[in-house]
């Protein structure tokens, strides 16, 4: 079981250039999200989606574009790579909320350095 | 919107002894969920422990237990018989019960060092 899979690790862009983080998971669930961890700020959301053709904007969206054409794949897009994306980013998946399970904790790939130049 | 704070950016237990991470937040709603979790220097998130807000009982796992005050709005974290390996970022993380995101609100984190 993989769990989730982040791809690439480590990534070096330069400003202006364009770059799809992918994101799979193979548990079927339905809530996905990615999120930034900046030095001191802790993780931040970027955006989520609970479910196939579902996503929305969460904290700090702007820049960033996703789609979620299938349950297992969430790729995040930068459009135009700027400095201030430099970053960790961190896919997670979860069940969805409710249903009487509590609270499902959301499991976490092992995220992508990405630096731009 | 929530926030969730720690006002603890590094913390220093020896190897044997306990420590406690503050955490607090800030909300409106009544049924949520809080979390605590582990990144090492892998950058893997673990969870460590959880806690629903309806519950009154402390959660524990393991050497793990938290402290959990609804009307301080405080969530600590309690680490007993510290281990070399307990030595990592520790993030708390809120999540509201409502609708059917579970979208997380983390704070800045701890750094815990274990000395021998």
């Amino acid at each position: 079981n993989a769990g989730v899979t982040q791809t690439p690790k480590f990534q070096v862009l330069k400003t202006g250039q364009s770059m799809t983080l992918q994101c799979a998971q193979d548990m079927n669930h339905e809530y996905m999200s990615w999120y930034r961890q900046d030095p001191g700020m802790g993780l931040r959301l970027i955006h989520y989606s609970v479910g196939a053709g579902i996503t929305d904007q969460g904290e700090v969206p702007n820049g960033y574009n996703v789609s979620r054409s299938t349950t297992e794949d969430f790729p995040l897009r930068l459009l135009s790579a700027a400095p201030s994306q430099t970053s960790v980013y961190f896919c997670a998946s979860s069940p969805i909320q409710g249903g009487g399970f509590g609270p499902q904790p959301q499991h976490f790939g092992d995220g992508t350095r990405l630096s731009i130049l | 919107a929530q926030t969730v704070t720690q006002s603890q950016p590094e913390m220093s237990v020896q190897e044997a002894e306990t420590v406690t991470l503050s955490c607090t937040y800030d909300t409106s709603e009544s049924d949520y969920y809080l979390f605590w979790y582990k990144q090492p220097p892998s950058r893997q998130m673990i969870l460590v422990i959880r806690q629903e807000a309806y519950k009154q009982q402390n959660a524990t796992e393991n050497r793990f237990s938290v402290n959990f005050q609804k009307a301080a709005k405080s969530f600590s974290l309690k680490i007993s018989d510290s281990q070399l390996g307990d030595a990592a970022m520790y993030f708390c993380a809120y999540r509201s019960a409502a609708g059917t995101a579970s979208k997380l609100t983390f704070g800045t984190g701890t750094r815990l060092q274990v000395t021998l």
